[in-house]
């Protein structure tokens, strides 16, 4: 079955850190442009960053960089984002979405995990 | 610009059709794919490139695009498709990828 499970989540305070990770199976994870997405209560989808399939490439949105970090271990299938200096706009639940027809077109998505930063 | 503009609500009657649409600047030089969410639920990829849908997604689902407009229309509408749904595009001035705000459809 292909699948992504996100972990990592949870309530952070204001200027706290927290990594995210994203397990793959089913799949050649390998060969998949991969994406961080979130979704603030109640709002619509935002990007937030990508990184190729060889890891070769890295993007951010303005709103996280500088803060994030995009990574990924294609010998263990696993994706990650490194959050720092966190703020209350940063609440989200976070997707990671994996791309196989072309760079933005994500075809597996995994069910999220929430991070609330909030004193 | 990676802005995506859609129509935030549009409605159908049971079994017609509807056309959402998404426009921007970036999609004058790359398709729109387009994402289904429900509630509570992780996005589904329905539509991608010129007019493809995955493995699974119904025949009622069909892109098109012209100039700075992508549109995703429902052919006969079902009570299940009642969702919201995002287009999505690359920036490749800034190697971003932008989603639209979602049009929140429902099924009369």
């Amino acid at each position: 079955e292909v699948q992504l499970v996100e972990s990592g989540g949870g309530l952070v305070q204001p200027g706290g850190s927290l990594r995210l990770s994203c397990a793959a199976s089913g799949f050649t994870f390998s060969s998949y442009w991969m994406h961080w997405v979130r979704q603030a209560p109640g709002k619509g989808l935002v990007w937030v960053s990508h990184i190729y399939s060889d890891g070769s490439s890295t993007g951010y949105a303005d709103s996280v960089k500088g803060r994030f970090t995009i990574s990924r271990d294609n010998a263990n299938n696993t994706l990650h984002l490194q959050m720092n200096s966190l703020r209350a706009e940063d609440t989200a639940v976070y997707y990671c979405a994996a791309a196989a027809y072309s760079y933005y077109y994500m075809d597996v998505w995994g069910k999220g995990t929430t991070v609330t930063v909030s004193s | 610009s990676s802005e995506l503009t859609q129509d935030p609500a549009v409605s159908v009657a049971l079994g017609q059709t509807v056309r959402i649409t998404c426009q921007g600047d970036s999609l004058r030089s790359y398709y729109a794919s387009w994402y289904q969410q429900k509630p509570g639920q992780a996005p589904v990829l329905v539509i991608y490139g010129k007019n493809n849908r995955p493995s699974g997604i119904p025949d009622r689902f069909s892109g098109s695009s012209s100039g700075n407009t992508a549109s995703l229309t429902i052919t006969g509408a079902q009570a299940e498709d009642e969702a919201d749904y995002y287009c999505n595009s690359r920036d490749s001035s800034a190697n971003h990828v932008a989603f639209g705000g979602g049009t929140k459809l429902t099924v009369l």
